[in-house]
């Protein structure tokens, strides 16, 4: 399977920083990863998919890149509501698997 | 827009079998993977399994055989069997709608199944 690791686990920040959340696959998955967002009793959230590609209402303030083993998830100017824990997903190769998760906390 | 809303109970005795039951409003159809995920309290996410509207199916190799989801295509549902359960199977269990390409569109709200005697 392949191993997704995402750093940091934790993140302390402030409304209106911009933060980023990294997400490295243990072998090459070419663009195909995907960025959710969970807040706390509820279910995941898809933002982005295609690495880079924002999914219909999501502000644009969320955004994505990479390819081949590294990526990133860009948020610019933090919201309240956007403190949650963050998820990355492969789905180049079977079983999909998901990162452990990335928590913004204030 | 897709809209899945599971049911089931939350209490399971170890060594029964779990089941749980998704009921999908908009867009039944071939065109997406009917998916279960779990995620243990305070954990990740694990990929349970997924069945089309075919009916054929796929499940994580993790969960060795124990692992049956069905389609009911006059009902709009689908629905999870995990036998043998442990409390290692305690978890929120969630459905969810999977993109052709691989990634969730649409979630359930979640059911957290408790495996105890």
């Amino acid at each position: 399977d392949i191993q997704m690791t995402q750093s940091p686990s934790t993140l302390s920040t402030s409304v209106g920083d911009r933060v980023t959340i990294t997400c490295r696959a243990s072998q090459s998955i070419s663009s195909r990863l995907a960025w959710y967002q969970q807040k706390p009793g509820k279910a995941p959230k898809l933002l982005i998919y295609k690495a880079s590609t924002l999914e219909s209402g999501v502000p644009s303030r969320f955004s994505g890149t990479g390819s081949g083993t590294d990526f990133t998830l860009t948020i610019s100017g933090l919201r309240p509501d956007d403190f949650a824990t963050y998820y990355c997903q492969q789905y180049k190769s079977y079983p999909v698997t998901f990162g452990q998760g990335t928590k913004l906390e204030i | 827009q897709v809209q899945l809303q599971q049911s089931g109970p939350g209490l399971v005795k170890p060594s029964e079998t779990l089941s749980l039951t998704c009921s999908v409003s908009g867009g039944f159809s071939d065109a997406y993977y009917w998916s279960w995920i779990r995620q243990p309290p305070g954990k990740g996410l694990e990929w349970i399994g997924y069945i089309f509207y075919s009916g054929s199916t796929d499940s994580n190799p993790s969960f060795e055989s124990r692992v049956a989801i069905s389609i009911d295509t006059s009902k709009r549902q689908f629905s999870l069997k995990l036998r043998s359960v442990t409390a290692a199977d305690t978890a929120v269990y969630y459905c969810a709608c999977r993109h052709s390409s691989g990634y969730y569109v649409s979630w359930a709200q979640g059911t957290l199944v408790t495996v105890s005697s």
